[in-house]
């Protein structure tokens, strides 16, 4: 596996279910983000991941939960999600600590809350 | 904080066409990051372009080229003799230099007919 990869590719579920989304980056980085990508609005940051430390949170509800074990692996805890919350979310990483970095995405998973 | 504009929200092109794509940016920074990006329908975000604010040469990539202009705060896109495969939704980005915050435009649609 080369890149950042994201698992599953797809996924429906309930609005009482309770899932989890994976991101798993090759490229020897130290900084991940989750994105969230609606129809017709901009791509909007959630989380930022450092070094397994949390350092940016978006102001995301807390029916989102990420979790950093290590710097190649970051998850995206769902549970009680609303219809609202169906979207493309995009796992990126990148080198960490150095200014403007390039972030380096993954192929997303598409979710589809019922 | 930054700002993304990318006024074109769809392009449609004939094959060998050439097409500019526009992205105007505002920030407070002096020290700036510019990116550009391309989701084909698969939905993984491809990294283009990274450009910082001190460096203002034109760069040319094969059939891609990008045009940085500080004095009228654009980063605009073309992609010369345009193929189908070029069909995809472009992301122009922008972060400042001490944020992890990469913000991005909402992007230009672009359909490549043959």
């Amino acid at each position: 596996e080369t890149g950042v990869t994201q698992t599953p590719r797809h996924l429906v579920m309930g609005m009482t279910n309770k899932k989890s989304l994976k991101c798993e980056q090759h490229l020897g980085h130290n900084a991940m983000y989750w994105y969230k990508q609606s129809a017709k609005k901009p791509l909007e940051l959630m989380f930022v991941y450092n070094f397994k430390e949390q350092t940016e949170n978006n102001s995301v509800p807390s029916r989102f939960s990420p979790e950093c074990p290590n710097s190649s692996h970051l998850f995206l805890h769902l549970h009680t999600l609303q219809p609202e919350d169906s979207a493309l979310y995009l796992c990126a990483s990148s080198q960490g600590g150095l200014a403007g970095e390039t972030q380096y995405f993954g192929p997303g998973t598409r979710l589809l809350v019922l | 904080a930054q700002k993304v504009t990318q006024a074109q929200t769809e392009i449609s092109v004939v094959e060998k066409e050439d097409v500019t794509l526009d992205c105007v940016y505002e920030t407070r920074d002096t020290t700036y990051y510019l990116f550009w990006y391309k989701q084909p329908p698969s939905g993984e975000l491809v990294f283009l372009i990274r450009r910082n604010s001190f460096d203002e040469q034109n760069e040319i990539s094969g059939r891609y080229s990008w045009n940085f202009q500080k004095s009228t705060s654009s980063f605009n896109f073309t992609i010369t003799a345009s193929q189908v495969v070029d069909s995809a939704v472009y992301f122009c980005a922008a972060i400042g230099g001490g944020s992890e915050k990469l913000v991005f435009g909402k992007g230009t649609k672009l359909t490549v007919n043959p």
